[in-house]
């Protein structure tokens, strides 16, 4: 079965300052990897997917993630923090089948003026 | 284009009475996903329907937990004796799974709702 672990439960940023958001996966089959952002008292949104093809993917709001098979990793970055960027982020993972997607225990990211 | 809607968005009981909840997926959807997420952790699957076929369950669904999907349309979860421990919010999610009459590829993606969140007294 897979599993995300997402490394650190809370992450503070200065406003401009990289973002960087820690996810590793584990999958018997190749997976499929999202990440989620959740506002307070609001479902999820999807930031963006791999599925297959190019490893670098990049999402909404001027944030990106690299699939890195050997590292089972899947990490987001955006080079430059908004205020508007704090939130609550999820990492997750499903099989390509899509029977069921494993999120990780989230990252909340607070940015400072 | 209307999202996935759930109703209602909160509601608060006193234990041991019954709940339902009810998802109404995007039209053309045909894989309904219902998650638990507790205050600092993220969605845990609860169980999942491909058209009215309830495919997976998860443990966590306990028997006091039902959901059904009886045209293929909308769902609804219901819990019936609510506990203190049953306070979270519930999370319905829809995508266009393989098989689905629209004959798109799967993407993986699931589009989620604004989430029904339960406070047991």
């Amino acid at each position: 079965a897979q599993s995300v672990t997402q490394l650190g439960s809370h992450v503070s940023v200065s406003e401009g300052a990289l973002v960087l958001l820690r996810c590793n996966y584990s999958s018997s089959v190749p997976p499929y990897l999202f990440w989620y952002v959740q506002y307070p008292n609001q479902g999820l949104q999807l930031l963006l997917k791999y599925t297959t093809g190019a490893t670098l993917v990049k999402g909404i709001n001027g944030f990106e993630a690299e699939f890195k098979k050997s590292e089972t990793s899947f990490h987001l970055t955006k080079p430059s923090a908004h205020m508007s960027d704090a939130a609550e982020y999820f990492c997750a993972v499903s099989d390509q089948g899509n029977n069921d997607m494993r999120f990780g225990a989230g990252t909340r990211l607070t940015v400072k003026p | 284009d209307t999202g996935v809607s759930q109703d209602p968005r909160h509601k608060i009981t006193k234990r041991g009475q019954n709940v339902t909840f009810r998802c109404d997926p995007i039209s053309e959807h045909n894989r309904l996903y219902w998650y638990r997420q507790t205050l600092g952790q993220g969605p845990e699957f609860l169980t999942y329907f491909q058209n009215e076929a309830q495919l997976e369950k998860s443990r966590l669904l306990s028997d006091r937990f039902s959901a059904e999907r009886p045209k293929g349309s909308f769902s609804t979860l219901e819990i019936q004796r609510t506990e203190q421990g049953d306070s979270a919010m519930y999370l319905c999610a829809s995508s266009l799974g393989s098989g689905s009459a629209a004959g798109r590829p799967d993407t993986g993606e699931l589009f989620f709702g604004e989430g029904s969140r339960l406070t047991v007294l």
